[in-house]
């Protein structure tokens, strides 16, 4: 079955400094990865889309990569800051219907 | 723009109670409708999917069900609750552009079923 993996441990940061995030997929790649943040309470806000032929994405301080060889997206937020502090959740499209199948998501602690 | 509305935000609700969560979209046409579970601690559990009205289709066996009775409206029902039921119920809405899909999520349904 085609799955996606996210590292379900706190990442723990200080503010400044880059926070890096990993999804790692099973069986084919798919053709495109998404990164949304959810904060507790709410529901997931799409932040990035990246593309089985694009190897890195950037949007502000937000970087994503594919590595179809890895078959691994890092999502990177430079520059920390405690408002960063979220749950961020990887997502993949199946084939077939337009299902996303999503990661359990990690969560980012960015300190002061 | 479009928008999503779920209501209510919070529920609370005995064991073999019925249940009627409702979702509706605004700003948005023949969209993608979707409903989802997160269970504490746990991932996003797609429950049921809808590409148009009354065409529903379920992802996990369960006690739930869905209907669709117009465009922009999705609901999500059970006649008897189980404990297992508890969680946070999202609504979810998409739309197909060219090859990809962007799902736009609702603020979510708390439900405690004791």
């Amino acid at each position: 079955s085609q799955k996606i993996e996210q590292n379900s441990e706190t990442l723990n940061i200080q503010e400044g400094k880059t926070a890096t995030l990993t999804c790692n997929y099973t069986n084919y790649s798919p053709a495109y990865l998404q990164w949304y943040r959810q904060d507790p309470g709410r529901g997931p806000v799409f932040l990035l889309l990246i593309r089985e032929n694009e190897k890195e994405k950037r949007k502000e301080r937000l970087k994503v990569t594919f590595d179809t060889t890895l078959k691994q997206s890092l999502f990177h937020i430079t520059a920390s800051q405690p408002a960063d502090s979220a749950t961020y959740l990887c997502a993949r499209m199946n084939t077939g219907f337009q299902k996303l199948v999503f990661g359990t998501g990690t969560r980012l602690l960015v300190s002061p | 723009s479009q928008t999503i509305h779920q209501w209510p935000a919070t529920l609370v609700q005995p064991v073999g109670s019925p249940l009627s969560l409702e979702c509706t979209v605004e700003g948005t046409s023949n969209p993608n409708l979707y409903w989802y579970r997160q269970a504490a601690g746990r991932g996003l559990q797609l429950l049921f999917y809808s590409i148009g009205i009354g065409q529903i289709s379920s992802e996990v066996p369960q006690n739930l069900s869905a209907s669709r009775p117009q465009d922009r409206q999705f609901i999500l029902s059970s006649k008897k609750l189980l404990l297992s039921d508890s969680g946070f119920y999202l609504c979810a809405w998409s739309v197909m552009s060219g090859q990809q899909e962007t799902q736009y999520f609702g603020p979510g349904t708390r439900l405690l079923v004791l």
